[in-house]
């Protein structure tokens, strides 16, 4: 089991520009949840896909957006960035939201210059 | 997440010593309460976690505490040891478990 996958580890962009970040879950998880991390802080809840649909939402702009696949994958837009926009962008996959635990991926690591 | 304080944000103890963290939340309906250990560079990784069923779990070393009635819950680490350093995270959920919100972390040092 290859656990939760994230691509790329890690890449540059400059302002303005636009990223797409993706995302694998854990064999047998149906939902990605996608999760904000600066440098020092605690992860910050993006937005929750499950069948393919956004079900929940955090405190986030528009400027990001996502998707899920049918085999659950799930890509993490974001258009016009900005400098606070660099952070690490980790992906979390659950199977069972009752149960709760969430499974981590090593994260993307974005900066904006 | 702004439902979910934790503290202290830093804590440094001598080898063997005890370390607590402490959690409060704000959604009375939550119901699962996990605690994530991020080493540097690492993805987080649960370590343990309690539902709203009991008031305390213990798995060797470690322990979470909790207190629905004052929506507080407690990591304690007993017989600290240098590889416990880390960054530790509580979490709590938002609405229904879809939005698990997590505290601003604590950075726990153990000096050996």
């Amino acid at each position: 089991d290859a656990g939760v996958t994230q691509s790329p580890t890690h890449l540059i962009k400059t302002r303005g520009q636009q990223v797409t970040l993706r995302c694998s879950p854990k064999s047998g998880h149906d939902t990605v949840s996608w999760y904000q991390q600066a440098l020092g802080q605690g992860p910050q809840f993006i937005f929750q896909y499950y069948e393919e649909e956004e079900r929940q939402r955090g405190n986030f702009p528009d400027r990001f957006s996502g998707h899920q696949f049918p085999n659950y994958s799930s890509e993490l837009n974001v258009n016009a960035l900005l400098l606070g926009d660099s952070a690490l962008y980790l992906c979390a996959s659950s199977r069972d939201l009752n149960t709760g635990e969430l499974f981590f991926g090593e994260g993307s690591r974005l900066t904006v210059l | 997440g702004e439902n979910v304080e934790q503290h202290p944000s830093t804590l440094s103890v001598q080898e063997g010593d005890s370390a607590v963290i402490k959690c409060t939340y704000s959604d009375s309906a939550s119901n699962y309460f996990p605690w994530y250990k991020q080493e540097l560079g690492k993805r987080p990784q649960l370590i343990i976690d309690i539902r709203s069923n009991v008031g305390e779990k213990k798995d060797q070393r470690i322990a979470v505490t909790l207190n629905k009635t004052a929506k507080h819950f407690s990591l304690h680490i007993t017989e600290t040891q240098p590889e416990d350093s880390a960054v530790y995270f509580c979490a709590a959920p938002l609405y229904n478990n879809n939005d698990m919100r997590f505290g601003a972390g604590t950075r726990l040092t153990v000096k050996p």
